[in-house]
């Protein structure tokens, strides 16, 4: 089941603009990830937050995590046509076992247009 | 170093019948663990090996098995093929599988189920 769940579903943009995506999460976590998935691929890791960490850049690439309302925040600054994808939050969720599994959300389409 | 593998990309299978998808690992990788993704459910956790035991398992049928070999490439496998099966199989490798480790997405096996 799903634990991470991004907004908007999908967005358009023209090149240059920035382009902010926001996950909401339902239970306690140790990190939240990023990832970027092109057209049915497999999924590129873009980005880890940990819990005890409010904001990360990386690149063009800015995070920010709000553990008191559950939800991460990824700013794409400058935004190119190869930003052109599906991305992904995903969250940790401990088992019985006291192992990690990564927990993902629906996904987010981002369209960029040149 | 060479990335996550996964053979076949593609397949096409019949219901009723059986299908082995194969996953080889970044090379000093232990931990593989496997995804599910359809457009309705989205990314689903199956399972995850780590030295050739499983540590983790998701909420799937026993029709979903798998296993890991001695040089950590695994497999999954899935019998009595439903046409819900169709779908994008991700395998992900890690080093150890400890928490904050980021996970190395294969290209996916994309399996159609007729």
């Amino acid at each position: 089941s799903q634990q991470g769940e991004e907004d908007p579903q999908a967005l358009s943009i023209q090149e240059g603009e920035n382009a902010t995506m926001n996950c909401s999460y339902k239970t306690s976590i140790n990190n939240l990830q990023w990832y970027r998935q092109n057209s049915g691929r497999g999924l590129v890791h873009l980005i880890l937050i940990r819990s005890n960490e409010r904001e990360k850049h990386s690149g063009r690439l800015r995070v920010t995590l709000d553990t008191s309302k559950k939800s991460s925040s990824l700013l794409i600054t400058a935004s190119r046509a190869a930003d052109t994808a599906s991305y992904f939050c995903a969250t940790d969720s401990i088992t019985q076992g006291g192992s990690e599994k990564l927990v993902f959300g629906k996904g987010m389409k981002l369209t960029v247009n040149p | 170093k060479a990335g996550v593998t996964q053979t076949p990309r593609y397949l096409i299978k019949t219901r009723g019948q059986q299908v082995t998808l194969s996953c080889s690992p970044i090379s000093g990788h232990r931990s593989v663990s496997w995804y599910q993704q359809t457009p309705g459910q989205g990314l689903q956790f199956l399972f995850e090996y780590f030295s050739e035991t499983q540590r983790n398992k998701g909420n799937f049928p026993g029709r979903f098995s798998g296993r890991q070999f001695s040089n950590s490439r695994s497999e999954m496998n899935v019998s009595t093929l439903e046409l819900g099966d169709s779908a994008l199989y991700l395998c992900a490798s890690r080093r150890a599988g400890y928490r904050q480790e980021t996970q190395y997405f294969g290209p996916g096996t994309r399996l159609l189920v007729l």
